[in-house]
């Protein structure tokens, strides 16, 4: 079966400081793969999705960016964290066909002091 | 711009009655859509989707129903029960969007035993 895990669950960093929270899947190869980020009160907003490995692309502008080294990992980081990077991170994974869910892990709740 | 519009952040409906949670789009090129299911600390969990080639789709006690004329969808909830209470959000991708989901931004659902 498929399966999708985030680590760490919650997270408390200085400003400034740098960040890595990382995402593998199991059960599926060569799956699309997402960061989505959701600030307090509001939806989910993508950050970035990934079709292959190396492969990235950006929904909007940042602080924050995303790597792809192996096929089922996916990583996301910044060099120095601000404040307004505080928020609940969820990665989630899909299969490369069309019209296909996207399943979720637990995600990270990241704050920033 | 808000493409995908939960107007209603919250709902309380009594237990074993229908819940009916509703949804607006505003980008025609939207051919899929979703319902996710989502508690305090977790990531959403997939619900039920549906084809913009469909109007309806049923799965146990949740149905989907798609009206494209009107740009709407809604789910109902089928009896309401109180383990159903969460954020529920409607969700839209697009012909070619590589699967990219935009979230609404959620509805609260309370159900009362």
């Amino acid at each position: 079966s498929q399966t999708i895990h985030q680590w760490p669950a919650t997270l408390v960093q200085p400003v400034g400081s740098p960040l890595s929270l990382e995402c593998t899947v199991e059960g599926t190869s060569n799956p699309n793969l997402y960061w989505y980020r959701q600030a307090a009160g509001r939806g989910l907003q993508l950050l970035f999705y990934s079709v292959g490995i190396g492969q990235i692309s950006s929904e909007v502008p940042q602080n924050l960016s995303a790597s792809r080294p192996q096929d089922r990992q996916f990583i996301l980081s910044s060099k120095k964290l601000l404040l307004s990077d505080s928020g609940f991170y969820l990665c989630a994974y899909s299969s490369d066909s069309n019209n296909q869910p996207q399943h979720f892990g637990d995600g990270t709740r990241l704050s920033i002091l | 711009d808000q493409q995908v519009k939960q107007n209603s952040p919250s709902l309380s409906v009594q237990e074993g009655r229908i819940s009916i949670l509703n949804c607006d789009y505003t980008n025609s090129m939207f051919d899929y859509f979703l319902w996710y299911k989502k508690y305090p600390a977790e990531g959403p969990t997939f619900l039920i989707s549906i084809s913009s080639i469909k109007d309806k789709n049923e799965d146990g006690r949740f149905t989907v129903f798609l009206n494209k004329s009107a740009k709407h969808l809604s789910l109902h909830i089928v009896p309401s029960q109180p383990g159903d209470s969460a954020v529920y959000f409607c969700a839209a991708s697009a012909i070619g969007s590589q699967g990219n989901l935009i979230f609404g931004k959620g509805t609260k659902l309370s159900v009362k035993p």
